[in-house]
């Protein structure tokens, strides 16, 4: 079945250590987004790619970063400098051009619950 | 500035009766596109209803409906006869088309609706 997966489901870190998000699909898509949610808040954009090798950022990029070496893997990198990381973390995908019948939803993995202490 | 605005942060439904979500959107595009998902307290994100810009009928998918105001740039969610598993976190969401078939999805902060027995 074509779908998204993010892995760990739950990830611990201690404070001052890096920690990479794994986001991968299988759904060809072009597209790729990373979502950042706190509790009780709505999504907000942290990075998103169009094509392998390129990325934009989203409103709030700085303490994060992105790679996508591969159409269908979009790992995203929760650095030291991220001053407050412990969220809930979403990726998702779309096709880059939406075919005609398409309702052109954005599909999201489970999301990955991340705690740094 | 938000480009979307849903200004109820929390709702209450008596079961079996309508709730209306609002939902505000602002862009200077001409093409765009709008969603609504739904997130239970699983974390899982549904997708719900999609409206492009351009289509003139209102979208309706089952008990979904949205009621499309282009000219107030609304995209209010209807949700006919409530059921407990309604109860959930509700999304609205809007695409930007940009060139070569790039987008952007932006999110808005989310009505908590809670439906009563």
């Amino acid at each position: 079945d074509g779908g998204i997966t993010q892995s760990p489901k739950y990830l611990f870190r201690k404070e001052g250590q890096n920690v990479t998000l794994s986001c991968e699909q299988n759904l060809n898509h072009d597209a790729m987004y990373w979502y950042r949610q706190d509790p009780g808040q709505g999504l907000r954009l942290i990075y998103y790619s169009q094509i392998v090798n390129d990325f934009q950022k989203g409103d709030i990029a700085e303490g994060y970063s992105v790679s996508r070496e591969k159409k269908e893997s979009f790992p995203l990198t929760v650095t030291s400098a991220q001053k407050n990381p412990t969220a809930f973390y979403l990726c998702a995908s779309t096709p880059k051009i939406p075919t005609g019948a398409a309702t052109y939803e954005q599909y999201f993995g489970p999301g990955t619950r991340l705690t740094v202490t | 500035a938000q480009k979307i605005t849903q200004t109820q942060p929390g709702m209450f439904v008596q079961e079996k009766e309508a709730v209306t979500l609002d939902c505000t959107y602002d862009t200077s595009d001409q093409s765009y596109g709008l969603f609504w998902y739904k997130q239970p307290s699983s974390g899982e994100m549904i997708f719900l209803i999609y409206q492009g810009s351009y289509d003139e009928q209102n979208a309706t998918e089952g008990r979904y409906s949205l009621n499309f105001q282009k000219a107030r740039k609304s995209a209010n969610l209807v949700i006919s006869a409530s059921q407990l598993g309604d109860s959930a976190m509700y999304f609205c969401a809007m695409r930007e088309f940009f060139s070569g078939g790039y987008q952007k999805v932006t999110f808005g902060t989310g009505t908590k609706l809670q439906v009563i027995p």
